[in-house]
C-alpha cells in the first residue's frame, strides 16, 4: 500500500518563528489533507490540497504532486499552533481509506 | 456546518459490557468511517460505510460491531474488549467516498478495565 512519511518527527520553536513540515508519498494519490490534532484529540481540518497551493492566515501548503511531496508552512508561530500535525492521503485508484503519516509533534514556547 | 458529533465524550466499560458509540452528521455526506487512534500514533482505519452499505472492514475483530441506520447515523457496537482495546474511537464523513475531504468528529476516549 501507499506509503506516507512525516518529517521531522518533533519540532520545538519560539513563539513567532516559522517552519516548514514536510509529506512524502510513495505513490500517486487523489486526496491529500492536512490536520492539527490539538491535545484534547479533535482532528482539525487544516487544507485539502491533493494539488497546488493553498493559504489560510499563517499557513500555507503545497504539494507537488508530481514529486510525491507536499510542505505546510507555518508563520509567526503562537503557542495555540502547538500539537501533532498529521499528512494523510489517498491512493490514486486505490481504495477509500486515508493513510496517516506518523505526524509532526510541535512545541511553541511562549 | 461542517460538524461531526460523537457521543459519548468518554466510556469506561469492563471487559463484559456491552456498549456503543454513536457518531451523526447532518452534511449530506454518504461516506462514514471509524477509526481507531492509539496514544501517541497516527488513526488507523476499522470501517467505512458507502451510501449505508459496509465497504471497507480492515480485519477488525468482531467484537467490534459497526452499523448505519441511515445516512446520518453510524455506531460502533462494542462487546467483549480487551484492555489493549483502549483508545480514542474517532469517527469521520465525507461527501463521497472518494477523494472528497474528510471531516472528523472530536471522538471518544474508551477505557477497557
Amino acid at each position: 500500500g501507499i506509503q506516507v512519511e512525516q518529517s521531522p518527527p518533533d519540532l520545538i520553536l519560539q513563539e513567532g518563528a516559522n517552519s516548514t513540515l514536510r509529506c512524502n508519498f510513495s505513490d500517486s494519490v487523489n486526496n491529500l489533507q492536512w490536520f492539527h490534532q490539538n491535545p484534547w484529540g479533535q482532528l482539525i481540518n487544516l487544507f485539502y490540497i491533493p494539488s497546488g497551493t493553498k493559504q489560510n492566515g499563517r499557513l500555507s501548503a503545497t504539494t507537488v504532486a508530481t514529486e510525491r511531496y507536499s510542505s505546510l508552512y507555518i508563520s509567526s508561530s503562537q503557542t495555540t499552533d502547538s500539537g501533532v500535525y498529521f499528512c494523510a492521503v489517498q491512493a490514486q485508484g486505490g481504495s477509500e481509506k486515508l493513510v496517516f503519516g506518523k505526524g509532526t509533534k510541535l512545541t511553541v514556547n511562549p | 456546518d461542517t460538524e461531526v458529533t460523537q457521543t459519548p465524550k468518554h466510556l469506561v466499560m469492563g471487559m463484559t459490557n456491552k456498549k456503543s458509540l454513536k457518531c451523526e452528521q447532518h452534511m449530506g455526506h454518504r461516506a462514514m468511517y471509524w477509526y481507531k487512534q492509539k496514544a501517541k500514533k497516527p488513526p488507523e482505519l476499522m470501517f467505512v460505510y458507502s451510501y449505508e452499505k459496509l465497504s471497507i472492514n480492515e480485519s477488525v475483530p468482531s467484537r467490534f460491531s459497526p452499523e448505519c441506520p441511515n445516512s446520518s447515523l453510524l455506531n460502533l457496537h462494542l462487546h467483549a474488549l480487551q484492555p489493549e482495546d483502549s483508545a480514542l474511537y474517532l469517527c469521520a464523513s465525507s461527501l463521497q467516498p472518494r477523494p472528497y475531504e474528510q471531516y472528523f468528529g472530536p471522538g471518544t476516549r474508551l477505557t477497557v478495565t
